[in-house]
């Protein structure tokens, strides 16, 4: 089993729309937990951190269940620029690989 | 500030053949990183460094050596190259926790490498 889940989509969405994704990961000593955005051909780059109480950046929104090891971001109002593969990141206490990465999730918002 | 850098930023090999992929970071980060990424298979750590002089093994280091030259430099090292290691290389750096706990790590261009 992946440290990681994440579905591969891909999630086809018309521009304004609401899109959610999911992610699990199956370590319950992981500690800190993030989105990251990878364009096509490009590298990864941090969009959120996600936080126990959930958290809000503009349209994005990020959510944890610890019980559940279930992490979900929200994006409203999707953008063409939204388009691009989201990665669910998790730092794993002691752990010395640092981060562990899912293998992401596929977005693309049409006009 | 340029953040971190790859070179190069292609390159096609014969098995067999060796090579060395520089990254390096203007940021004063203490750690740096390497991974790879493979279609399905998210980023894998191969090596890291968390400070000037020292290295260690992550996920998948086989066929692979690092050298962290400085704290601005880290390099990895393919002595004889396979086709398995045909993927897209980036380089990461991060500085100390936040007091939160989290460390973002912050990625280079990358590499992308074809074994043939």
């Amino acid at each position: 089993r992946k440290e990681v889940e994440q579905d591969p989509g891909p999630f086809n969405v018309p521009e304004g729309a609401t899109v959610a994704f999911n992610c699990t990961y199956s370590n319950s000593a992981s500690q800190s937990f993030f989105w990251y955005r990878q364009d096509c051909r490009k590298e990864p780059k941090l969009l959120m951190s996600v936080y126990s109480s959930g958290n809000e950046d503009g349209r994005f929104t990020a959510q944890l269940n610890r019980a559940s090891q279930y992490i979900s971001l929200l994006i409203r109002d999707s953008k063409l620029s939204d388009s691009a593969t989201y990665l669910c990141v998790v730092n794993i206490a002691g752990s010395a690989r640092q981060l562990t990465f899912g293998s992401g999730t596929q977005l693309t918002v049409l006009p | 500030n340029a953040g971190v850098t790859q070179t190069p930023k292609f390159q096609v090999l014969k098995t067999g053949q060796s090579m060395t992929l520089q990254c390096a970071q203007d940021m004063n980060h203490n750690s740096m990183y390497w991974y790879r990424q493979d279609p399905g298979m998210g980023l894998r750590l191969i090596y890291y460094s968390a400070s000037e002089g020292t290295t260690d093994k992550g996920e998948v280091p086989n066929g692979y050596n690092v050298s962290r030259l400085n704290k601005r430099e880290f390099s990895l090292r393919l002595e004889s190259a396979a086709p398995s290691q045909t993927s897209v290389y980036f380089c990461a750096s991060s500085d100390r926790d936040d007091p939160r706990g989290s460390k973002t790590q912050y990625f280079g261009p990358g590499t992308r490498l074809l074994v043939l």
